[in-house]
């Protein structure tokens, strides 16, 4: 069965502080990897997307990994700010019964303090 | 420019009432979706368009319907409302296939309660 299993479910941190978000997938076929920051009472916004060959990428203070052979990704938050505090989700794009499919995880709630 | 719009924001519907959601997009993209997102889940596909004229079912398509009359809207309609269906709904375009790398933009979300 596809899935996307991310952890933690939520991480406090102190502003100024780094982070990492982990993002575990069983899709396959795999086509790509996506993270989304999803701030409250907003839709999701892309911040990366990787495929198969890729193994980095960056947006700014956020760089995604991809390990696609172990089928891991993390979001590596440098320098957190008070305005990071959002729900972050990896995507995974795979098939299912309908074609090529968006599979979503569950999301990781961050909240920066100062 | 104003991407993608959801209209209305917040609606509350009783148990078998009928409503439609709208969502408007202005970057002339071939691919629409609906997605509900729970509490405690990932967003899950409602029904999804690959161009005008179109619509296909997606992960959990019961209770509802779409129509795609014009390129730039996507209708998602509800006809006997029932609590189950209390959600946020978001609706997102793509230039082309979100499965194949292209960008998918998101709207700003309808919050629907069914009491």
């Amino acid at each position: 069965k596809n899935q996307v299993e991310q952890s933690p479910q939520s991480l406090i941190i102190l502003e100024g502080k780094n982070c990492t978000l982990q993002c575990n997938y069983t899709v396959s076929p795999f086509s790509n990897l996506r993270w989304y920051k999803q701030d409250t009472g907003r839709g999701p916004v892309s911040l990366t997307i990787m495929t198969f060959s890729e193994n980095t990428k960056s947006n700014g203070r956020y760089t995604a990994t991809l390990d696609a052979d172990t089928k891991q990704s993390s979001l590596h938050i440098t320098a957190s700010q008070l305005s990071d505090s959002a729900s972050y989700i990896c995507v995974v794009s795979g098939l299912n019964q309908a074609g090529t499919a968006l599979i979503f995880g569950k999301g990781t709630t961050l909240s920066v303090s100062s | 420019n104003a991407g993608v719009t959801q209209t209305p924001k917040f609606r509350v519907l009783k148990t078998g009432q009928s409503m439609t959601l709208l969502c408007a997009q202005d970057m002339n993209h071939e691919y629409m979706y609906w997605y509900r997102q729970d509490p405690g889940m990932g967003l899950r596909l409602i029904h999804y368009s690959v161009g005008e004229g179109t619509t296909a079912k997606g992960e959990v398509p019961d209770g509802y319907n779409v129509s795609r009359l014009k390129k730039q809207n996507f209708l998602l309609g509800l006809e006997s409302a029932a609590p189950s269906q209390t959600s946020v709904y978001f609706c997102a375009s793509s230039y082309a296939s979100a499965g194949e790398s292209y960008e998918q933009y998101f709207g700003p979300g309808t919050r629907l309660t069914v009491t």
